[in-house]
């Protein structure tokens, strides 16, 4: 256990359906952030959060919606979906936004869009 | 724009021997932080080994070693004396710049034979 949970670890969807991830830690951290994994390609980092502030969104489609209400939970909202958004999403938390700073990842929703 | 390289998709290892991941980088700045990370079949990614890029001592953690060549932009992981629980997906992660964000190889997926 790395002190990140993620509920739920699976979830199965349809193309019209609004659900949501969640993500919390209470290791005292205050950046958090979204990565979705896909099979054969590079973990893809979608949303930091620093100090409950959004401060990156790689060109995230606006299907993925994402809340951070306080430091020690981080939410994905999710609508209107595509098959191709089906894959892991791990949710990582560290204990600030830089750069030598170990991140500890959750053990991801595994989510499949129908 | 940085990126991370991991050429071998899937290595092999027979218990008790020696295997070295590879893993190269691209970046323009001097100052950075190179990671790997196990992501064991439960999925929970954790971090195995950290190298400080203005350190030119190389980074031990007990049978984990890396191999640090930064005018190669080279990182490549040895692990000796391997075990049945090295058996992961290995990912090489990169950190530098102002924000600092991890960016991620494709990963490598370890077997170690009986």
């Amino acid at each position: 256990e790395t002190g990140v949970t993620q509920t739920p670890r699976h979830l199965v969807m349809g193309m019209t359906n609004k659900k949501s991830l969640k993500c919390e830690q209470h290791l005292g951290h205050n950046a958090m952030y979204w990565y979705k994994q896909s099979a054969k390609k590079p973990l893809e980092l979608m949303f930091v959060y620093s100090l409950e502030e959004r401060v990156e969104n790689n060109s995230v489609p606006s299907r993925f919606s994402p809340e951070c209400p306080n430091s020690s939970h981080l939410f994905l909202h999710l609508h209107t979906l595509q098959p191709e958004d089906s894959a892991l999403y791990l949710c990582a938390s560290s204990a600030r936004s830089s750069m030598n700073t170990e991140a500890f990842f959750g053990q991801g929703t595994r989510l499949t869009v129908v | 724009a940085q990126t991370v390289t991991q050429s071998q998709p899937e290595m092999s290892v027979q218990e008790a021997e020696t295997v070295t991941l590879s893993c190269t980088y691209d970046t323009s700045e001097s100052d950075y932080y190179l990671f790997w990370y196990k992501q064991p079949p439960s999925r929970q990614m954790i971090l195995v080994i950290r190298q400080e890029a203005y350190k030119q001592q190389n980074a031990t953690e007990n049978r984990f070693s890396v191999n640090f060549q930064k005018a190669a932009k080279s990182f490549s992981l040895k692990i000796s004396d391997s075990q049945l629980g090295d058996a992961a997906m290995y990912f090489c992660a990169y950190s530098g710049g102002s924000q600092g964000n991890l960016i991620f190889g494709k990963g490598t997926k370890l077997s170690v034979k009986p």
